[in-house]
């Protein structure tokens, strides 16, 4: 199982809002910056959000992080169809000397 | 524009070694670190490690320690990683990786993966 703990799967209709837990601990989220990232199918991860809560040029602003302890979310306003993908945490942990990812969560939009 | 391109798809027997390659275009390939990360059929993503190609260092997750070997060629800005005594249950897409976050500018780029599969 993955060091960073995320629920296999979240669902949502059109216009809706969601978030996608990221639970670790002080090794991990509790010392480092929290990135977010969106796979579709067949494609490389690519970056959502990065330390914490801070959205490279280009992702649109219905995207959001948050952080509180050794706990992350990432939000999504504005459901959309496109937005249906794969979504992983990522984090660098001390203890692990190395950087650990979530199990990932896929999104649906029904 | 920056880009990591990597080799073709791979097919070994168990047992066997794979080298798969990375090249890094569009910054300076020695100012950031290149990672490796696999991610297996319908699984999620696991880093294997990180070279520094600056100055070769490396460093491996322990899970691999023994059996991934990371190198890198700075007169061609390539990066290699190397995975040997293959086993059928590593057949996964290898992805090579290049990230670093500072507010005066974030770095995170992938890329397009290699698929490896591992079968007799």
């Amino acid at each position: 199982q993955s060091v960073l703990t995320q629920p296999p799967s979240a669902s949502g209709t059109p216009g809706q809002r969601v978030t996608i837990s990221c639970s670790g601990s002080s090794s991990n989220i509790g010392t480092n910056y929290v990135h977010w990232y969106q796979q579709l199918p067949g494609t490389a991860p690519s970056l959502l959000i990065c330390r914490d809560n801070q959205r490279p040029s280009g992702v649109p602003d219905r995207f959001s992080g948050s952080k509180s302890g050794t706990s992350a979310s990432l939000a999504i306003s504005g459901l959309r169809s496109e937005d249906e993908a794969d979504y992983y945490c990522a984090v660098w942990d001390e203890s692990l000397r190395g950087r650990v990812f979530g199990g990932g969560t896929k999104l649906t939009v029904l | 524009q920056v880009q990591l391109v990597q080799s073709g798809a791979e097919v070994r027997k168990p047992g066997a070694s794979v080298k798969v390659s990375c090249k890094a275009s569009g910054y300076p390939f020695t100012d950031y670190y290149i990672h490796w990360v696999r991610q297996a059929p319908g699984q999620g993503l696991e880093w294997m490690g990180w070279i520094n190609p600056r100055h070769g260092g490396t460093s491996y997750a322990q899970k691999f320690q023994g059996r991934v070997t990371m190198t890198r060629d700075t007169s061609i800005s390539t990066a290699y990683m190397e995975l040997s005594r293959l086993r059928s249950d590593e057949t996964a897409v290898y992805y090579c990786a290049s990230h670093y976050y500072d507010p005066s500018g974030d770095f995170d780029y992938w890329g397009q993966g290699t698929l490896v599969t591992v079968s007799s």
